[in-house]
């Protein structure tokens, strides 16, 4: 089955700092990644799309010089927290759709934590 | 606007009983209908999936959810829970396409012996 990698599984940072997580489809190409965080005990929000030679395209109220995306390649999409603070301590989940479009497949997720 | 109501949040059965989760969509068209797991520290594994033609799904790990419009429900199913069940359990709803995909709030499992 489709393969969506994220890198790194865990990450702790100092307040202040940037921090970079990366989305990898394996086995397939994905023009399009979406960015998902996940507060505890809450469901997955989306914070925005990810297109592969364009500009993301984010949902409403995620500040977009914050979360900066780049979908480098049809494999690769980066999702980096600039100037990290502890609220921004959060699970965060990519995924990319496969088989048409219709299914996502979803990464394993990256745990952040600010101090 | 698409939506999805998971109305239990946590929900305890007894290994070897039966299972239903309840979920509740909004949409202004023919949804496509998702079931992800999802355990601790985890990323989402999915379930199963409806798109169109026979409105009861088969997935995999023995969950099945039916699909039924008169009701906007897509509720997921299994026969008989295992403890490894245990998880948190996610509906979703979207509009396929490469278009983005609306969670519910999620309904936590717990199995007891």
């Amino acid at each position: 089955g489709a393969v969506v990698s994220q890198h790194p599984s865990w990450v702790i940072c100092k307040s202040g700092t940037s921090v970079k997580i990366e989305c990898r489809s394996l086995d397939f190409q994905a023009t399009t990644m979406f960015w998902y965080r996940q507060f505890p005990k809450q469901s997955l929000m989306l914070m925005a799309t990810s297109n592969e030679g364009s500009k993301a395209t984010y949902e409403q109220g995620v500040e977009k010089d914050k979360f900066l995306i780049n979908h480098a390649s049809l494999t690769l999409s980066t999702l980096t927290v600039t100037s990290a603070h502890p609220e921004d301590s959060s699970f965060y989940i990519c995924s990319a759709p496969r088989e048409g479009g219709e299914t996502q497949y979803f990464g394993p997720g990256t745990r952040l934590l600010v101090l | 606007a698409q939506s999805v109501t998971q109305p239990d949040i946590h929900i305890t059965v007894s290994e070897g009983a039966s299972l239903e989760l309840r979920c509740n969509y909004s949409y202004g068209a023919t949804p496509y209908l998702f079931w992800y797991v999802q355990s601790p520290g985890q990323g989402l594994q999915l379930l199963l999936k409806y798109f169109s033609g026979d409105t009861l799904v088969q997935g995999i790990k023995g969950f099945e959810a039916e699909f039924k419009r008169s009701q906007s429900s897509f509720n997921l199913r299994k026969p008989s829970v295992h403890w490894s069940d245990a998880a948190e359990y996610f509906c979703a709803v979207g509009r396929g396409g490469y278009q983005k995909v609306t969670f519910g709030i999620g309904t936590k499992l717990q199995v007891i012996p």
